[in-house]
């Protein structure tokens, strides 16, 4: 399977402290994307970084990029209740995408 | 308007129903997408319509049927479904390209008795 793996599959933290989760993909990429998803919905789009970026930012969200490792980060930094949900990365296969297999994420007021 | 709307919300059918998904997006965009998603699981890649064309079947069978009326709507048909189909099924739509950034509706709730 080309799917991605994330870690950890889960995380629970307090409001107001860093959360940071990992994903490892198999296949050269054009570029890596983020997606959460809350409970039982669909999924938001959160941010895109190409092959030859190393590091985005987007407000809360600290997206690095390692292309020799084969293997993306993502920071939320002083998170919110709010930021409840699984997390998945998603890269490009060609024609395709092909999600991770997400990181679930708890943050407690 | 960067919503992407499906219908209905919660779906229970029988084995020998037939129902149909609803998506539609007034974004421009030429790609839209079938997932389906099991619970705690990535979702995954059913159909891909590009200038609504079906440019990418993986593999589902044929209980599930796809069409793409025009550049806005995709519908998926269901018939003769099994208690394993029953998952969340999410419409997508991107600008061009497959692996520009997706833009998901809420999904459908779909359960198979």
């Amino acid at each position: 399977s080309q799917q991605g793996e994330e870690d950890p599959q889960a995380l629970s933290i307090q409001e107001g402290e860093n959360a940071t989760m990992n994903c490892s993909y198999k296949t050269s990429i054009n570029n890596l994307q983020w997606y959460r998803q809350n409970s039982g919905r669909g999924l938001v789009h959160l941010i895109l970084i190409r092959s030859n970026e190393r590091e985005k930012h987007s407000g809360r969200l600290r997206v690095t990029l390692d292309t020799s490792k084969k293997s993306s980060s993502l920071l939320i930094t002083a998170s919110r209740a709010a930021d409840t949900a699984s997390y998945f990365c998603a890269t490009d296969d060609t024609d395709k995408l092909i999600f991770g297999t997400g990181t679930r994420l708890q943050v407690f007021p | 308007d960067t919503e992407v709307t499906q219908t209905p919300k919660h779906l229970v059918m029988g084995m020998t129903n037939k129902k149909s998904l609803k998506c539609e997006q007034h974004m421009g965009h030429r790609a839209m997408y079938w997932y389906k998603q099991k619970a705690k699981k990535p979702p995954e890649l059913m159909f891909v319509y590009s200038y609504e064309k079906l440019s990418i079947n993986e593999s589902v069978p044929s209980r599930f049927s796809p069409e793409c009326p025009n550049s806005s709507l995709l519908n998926l048909h269901l018939h003769a479904l099994q208690p394993e189909d029953s998952a969340l099924y999410l419409c997508a739509s991107s600008q061009d390209l497959v692996t520009d950034t997706q833009y998901f509706g809420p999904g459908t709730r779909l359960t198979v008795l």
